[in-house]
């Protein structure tokens, strides 16, 4: 139980380009799902979280124009990172969980996105 | 704000050999979890403690919480090469203010087991 998936797996593409990544609770209702990055070699960053039919809280230095999340259902959230640049170039990966914030139960990561722009 | 500090950052062992990551909280915490994320993997949850001083067991793994809830450790006993990946710590703070609700990460421990 408790699986999260996480699409599109890889993607390259061009600077000024706009891309979706989708994150979903396959066999459970999450009600608090977080957008990580990962850089090489590096632990993950928590870069916004999301609560069901909200806005997300995004962390301190993470532009919320930049990073769009959408999380419109208790099994969907969605990030876009608009106008992306190579900067931006990163892994970036999804968690779910049941509960609130100040909920204890476990985070269930998606698989991760490779995103390389050009 | 909180910080969560792993160390080390890599361990090479012999198969067989004993294996421990340290990770220390620069706040108190209310729970600790660990993951294992394995290479090219998504990090997968291992355990939580919540208790100040608990000690828990998954066959060839123990894991402490510190008396004061500001360290942790994972101990893996006679490593096998299936326990190759990537150790992460992950502490929720302990006090009322905006970090009491995050999860942060330690850096992780990347464990190499040479056959």
């Amino acid at each position: 139980g408790a699986v999260v998936s996480q699409h599109p797996s890889r993607v390259i593409c061009k600077s000024g380009t706009s891309v979706k990544i989708e994150c979903r609770s396959l066999d459970f209702q999450a009600t608090t799902m977080f957008w990580y990055r990962q850089f090489p070699k590096q632990s993950l960053m928590l870069m916004a979280t999301s609560n069901e039919g909200s806005k997300a809280t995004y962390e301190q230095g993470v532009e919320k124009d930049k990073f769009l999340i959408n999380h419109a259902s208790l099994t969907l959230s969605t990030l876009t990172v608009t106008s992306a640049h190579p900067e931006d170039s990163s892994f970036y990966i999804c968690s779910a969980r049941v509960g609130t914030v100040l909920s204890n139960q476990p985070q269930h990561f998606g698989d991760g996105t490779r995103l390389s722009i050009l | 704000g909180q910080q969560v500090m792993q160390i080390p950052q890599y361990q090479h062992v012999q198969e067989g050999e004993d294996f421990t990551t340290y990770c220390n909280s620069s706040t108190t915490l209310s729970n600790i979890q660990w993951y294992k994320q394995r290479p090219g993997g998504h990090p997968v949850f291992l355990i939580q403690l919540v208790k100040s001083g608990e000690v828990k067991k998954q066959k060839r793994l123990t894991f402490q919480f510190g008396e004061a809830k500001k360290n942790s450790s994972l101990h893996i006993t006679a490593t096998q090469t299936t326990d190759v990946g990537t150790y992460f710590c992950a502490g929720k703070g302990g006090d009322s203010g905006a970090g009491s609700y995050q999860l942060t990460f330690g850096k992780g421990t990347k464990l190499s087991v040479i056959p």
